[in-house]
């Protein structure tokens, strides 16, 4: 248990939907990163959030928004959903602060799938 | 951007071998870490090594950054060490992870 949680485990919703995912990171850990993982594209980097503010923004659609609140969870929000965003979300954590890379440590993640 | 290349893409091996497998990087990375995928899904860290050498039981990694390849060595494997090994490295802020080597171990 890397000590990351993230919810929900399934998510099955329709194309056009919005939905949410949450993590809640290690305990003491500033940073929160959001991955996509799917069959063709293989892991991606969507964004990074360091102690509420983001910090670094990869692979990521206008249609998806996150952010970190104040008690360090993070939320990830995929609106007008289509079916190429059925995919594995998972979400990590960090100690680092916010001009590096430290080591992260992954939540068992969200399996979304668009029907 | 850069380029993360690992090799090779599929390991099949009898329980109690060794590998080796690669990570190759076309530029300076600020730091690198290697994952496990289990069967499921769930990924593990196994080393966060930017350079120089570490050891982890029957795993151990090196990663060489003037040459720009890490490698990732598992002895004595067992069925557990099956699934999907990733490097990922960190460039200008960017987190990039190659396609994986999927390993499986034959009892």
């Amino acid at each position: 248990d890397s000590g990351v949680t993230q919810t929900p485990k399934h998510l099955i919703t329709a194309t056009g939907q919005r939905v949410t995912l949450r993590c809640s990171p290690r305990s003491g850990d500033l940073s929160v990163y959001w991955y996509q993982q799917s069959l063709d594209q293989g892991l991606q980097f969507l964004i990074q959030y360091y102690n509420g503010e983001e910090r670094a923004k990869g692979n990521i659609l206008e249609r998806f928004s996150a952010q970190q609140f104040p008690d360090l969870h993070s939320e990830l929000n995929l609106s007008s959903l289509e079916l190429g965003d059925s995919a594995l979300y998972f979400c990590a954590s960090s100690v680092s602060g916010p001009s590096s890379y430290n080591e992260q440590f992954f939540g068992p993640g969200t399996r979304l799938t668009v029907l | 951007g850069i380029q993360v290349e690992q090799s090779p893409p599929d390991l099949i091996l009898q329980e109690g071998a060794n590998s080796t497998l690669r990570c190759n990087f076309s530029d300076s990375v600020n730091n690198l870490q290697w994952f496990h995928q289990n069967p499921w899904g769930q990924l593990i860290n196994l080393f966060y090594i930017p350079s120089g050498t570490k050891q982890n039981g029957r795993l151990s990694a090196t990663t060489v950054a003037t040459e720009r390849y890490s490698l990732l060595y598992i002895s004595s494997s067992q069925t557990t060490d099956s699934g999907v090994y990733f490097c990922a490295v960190d460039r200008d802020d960017k987190i990039i992870f190659g396609k994986g080597t999927r390993l499986h171990i034959l009892p």
